[in-house]
């Protein structure tokens, strides 16, 4: 069947460190994958799109890479601070449809 | 620009009955896709809908439809509520659909009871 899966439900850290959330898919054949922040009670918001072909995406403190191969993304936030604190959600568009599949999301905490 | 606007933003209905929201998307986006997020299923895919036709569907029950105007804008409509249809509604609008981001409006919250 097919899933996504973002690595845990909740992930702690310290301000100023590096945050990593994972978003693992199978039986997908994802055109492109999407991050979004969610904060509590209000809708998603888009931070970053990585296509199938691409690698890597940078913006500001964020970095999407996206391993077509190990059917994996992975989402950074570099010196993290406690206003990055949000669920975030990895999202996948699949080839030949319109519609996007969310993950559960994983949600941060950043502490000071 | 106006982002996509959600109306009503919260409703309490009761067992049985129907519920219509509407999604007005941000000016020029012909896509508009809702989506029902729980804490238990996270967020779902309902329908798509660009240029007045339904594109995509979701494996909802008949119970949720949704129509698309000519200007865009979008309505969704549950009949015959259950508990569990106890959700936050997404709307979600885009210049295309595929390929493009997306922009969610602030849901509407809907609670049966």
């Amino acid at each position: 069947s097919q899933k996504i899966e973002q690595n845990s439900e909740a992930l702690n850290i310290q301000e100023g460190k590096t945050a990593t959330l994972t978003c693992n898919y199978t039986n997908y054949s994802p055109a492109y994958l999407q991050w979004y922040r969610q904060d509590p009670g209000r809708g998603p918001v888009f931070l970053l799109l990585i296509r199938e072909n691409e690698k890597e995406k940078r913006k500001e403190r964020l970095k999407v890479t996206f391993d077509t191969t190990l059917k994996q993304s992975l989402f950074h936030i570099t010196a993290s601070q406690p206003a990055d604190s949000a669920t975030y959600l990895c999202a996948l568009r699949v080839i030949n449809n319109n519609d996007m599949r969310f993950g559960a999301g994983t949600r941060l905490t950043v502490k000071p | 620009k106006a982002g996509v606007t959600q109306t009503p933003r919260y409703l309490i209905k009761t067992r049985g009955q129907q519920v219509t929201l509407s999604c007005s998307p941000i000016s020029g986006h012909r896509s508009v896709s809702w989506y029902q997020q729980t804490p238990g299923q996270g967020l779902q895919f309902l329908f798509e809908y660009f240029s007045e036709t339904q594109r995509n569907k979701g494996n909802f029950p008949g119970r949720f439809s949704g129509r698309q105007f000519s200007n865009s804008r979008s309505e969704m409509n549950v009949s015959t509520l259950e508990l569990g249809d106890s959700a936050l509604y997404l709307c979600a609008s885009s210049t295309t659909g595929v390929g493009n981001t997306i922009y969610f409006g602030e849901g509407s919250w809907l609670t049966v009871v």
